[in-house]
């Protein structure tokens, strides 16, 4: 089954401590992206990548890390997490290929720092 | 600034009834828009899609509409159905997504629908 995977759903932490949301898509997608969600603000771009190695900002990248070491794989570092991050994630990816289906999203990541 | 929006945040309509869920956009460089329909605890799901070529599409119980001078697309369900409750974000993309180009969304805010029994 195509999908986007992202672990783990739900996760609380603290302040200041160093957190990783993996996620993975088996479509073979080059595009890859980060979103969050808040009440009010909808979706808004953390940072994005292109193809392998190649991984660019979006409107809300302070605070947060990418990397794209693989096609398949776009982990979402949290070096040191505030409270001000706590929200809801989504992952997704997409590709020429897909046609008129824009992106495929993951379930999401709520994610609590206290 | 918003280049995407969804002045509504929140619409109720009965079941059977139609529903019309409106998206403004300012930058004149989309040329490509879709509908996202989202579930509590799960991932916005594609709904629907129009390049700028067109002014309709249709889908089933979905229609969109665009009207290109006005900069404004509207989403149609009718009937519509306890279902159809959710959150639907309206997205838009500089190219389109059968050809080259960025493949970029910016999204509205989100309408919240809810669908009386």
């Amino acid at each position: 089954e195509a999908q986007v995977t992202q672990n783990p759903r739900y996760l609380i932490t603290v302040t200041g401590k160093k957190l990783t949301v993996t996620c993975s898509q088996n479509m073979n997608h080059e595009y890859m992206s980060w979103y969050r969600q808040d009440p009010g603000l909808g979706l808004r771009q953390i940072y994005y990548s292109m193809n392998v190695e190649v991984t660019d900002k979006g409107d809300v990248p302070e605070g947060y890390k990418v990397s794209r070491k693989e096609k398949r794989n776009f982990p979402l570092i949290l070096e040191s997490p505030s409270p001000n991050q706590t929200s809801l994630y989504f992952c997704a990816s997409s590709s020429p290929g897909q046609g008129d289906y824009g992106y495929t999203f993951g379930s999401g990541t709520r994610l609590t720092v206290v | 600034d918003q280049q995407v929006k969804q002045n509504s945040p929140s619409l109720s309509v009965q079941e059977g009834r139609i529903s019309i869920l409106n998206c403004d956009y300012t930058n004149s460089m989309f040329d490509y828009f879709l509908w996202y329909k989202k579930y509590p605890a799960e991932g916005p799901t594609f709904l629907i899609s129009i390049s700028s070529i067109k002014d309709k599409n249709e889908d089933g119980r979905f229609t969109v509409f665009l009207n290109k001078s006005a900069k404004h697309l509207s989403l149609h369900i009718v009937p519509s159905q306890p279902g159809d409750s959710a959150v639907y974000f309206c997205a838009a993309s500089p190219h389109s997504y059968s050809g080259a180009g960025s493949y970029q969304l910016t999204f509205g805010k989100g309408t919240k629908l809810s669908v009386i029994p």
